[in-house]
């Protein structure tokens, strides 16, 4: 089945110990990107990648770190987590990251830090 | 930057028709999508807009007007499983997807 499998789905953590977020997607999807949505923002893009090797920050990228060492993975790391990152957070791919290419989502990541 | 502004709720009955609006400011434009999210699920693809227009898929339609900055999704003949928040999205420039806000659809008996 084509999906974008995220895990943990949920995620329970203290103030300043370091997490990742894998995403993998079996599509052979070239665009991939990480989004957060809080309450009344809607979703906003954290760091998206064009390709292996190509990454790029989005909107909201201070406190994350991503990497694209192979086209199906795209982990999001947060190497000190404040409680604002409290939030859901969703990977999504499309094949292209060009005009129609419409992007699918992983289930998402429920994250709190306290 | 971009800026989308959708209405943060609706509510209609069922069987009846909602019209959610969507108006917008980016630099640049490259297509608009609309997507639907249920509660605590992934948003998942309804449309796709670049020319302008009406586009027609089932009981959904998705309209695009880009000299006015404005795009609608009308859908017919509500069902109680329409209840969900529905997603505009944006692509400017340089292609990174920007999402409004979202307008959360309460459908009632």
């Amino acid at each position: 089945e084509a999906q974008v499998t995220q895990n943990p789905r949920y995620l329970i953590t203290v103030t300043g110990k370091k997490l990742t977020v894998t995403c993998s997607q079996n599509m052979n999807h070239e665009y991939m990107s990480w989004y957060r949505q809080d309450p009344g923002l809607g979703l906003r893009q954290i760091y998206y990648s064009m390709n292996v090797e190509v990454t790029d920050k989005g909107d909201v990228p201070e406190g994350y770190k991503v990497s694209r060492k192979e086209k199906r993975n795209f982990p999001l790391i947060l190497e000190s987590p404040s409680p604002n990152q409290t939030s859901l957070y969703f990977c999504a791919s499309s094949p292209t990251g060009q005009a129609g290419s419409p992007l699918h989502f992983g289930n998402g990541t429920r994250l709190t830090v306290t | 930057g971009q800026n989308i502004d959708q209405p943060t709720e609706m509510t209609a009955t069922e069987g009846a028709i909602v019209q959610i609006n969507c108006t917008y400011q980016t630099s640049g434009f490259n297509g608009l999508f609309w997507y639907q999210q249920h509660a605590g699920e992934a948003p998942t693809f309804l449309s796709y807009n670049v020319l302008d227009g009406l586009e027609e898929k089932g009981r959904f339609s998705s309209f695009l007007s880009r000299s006015k900055g404005y795009s609608y999704l009308l859908l017919k003949e509500l069902q109680m499983k329409d209840s969900a928040s529905y997603l505009c999205a944006v692509r400017g420039d340089d292609y990174k997807l920007s999402f409004g806000a979202g307008t959360t659809v309460t459908v009632r008996a």
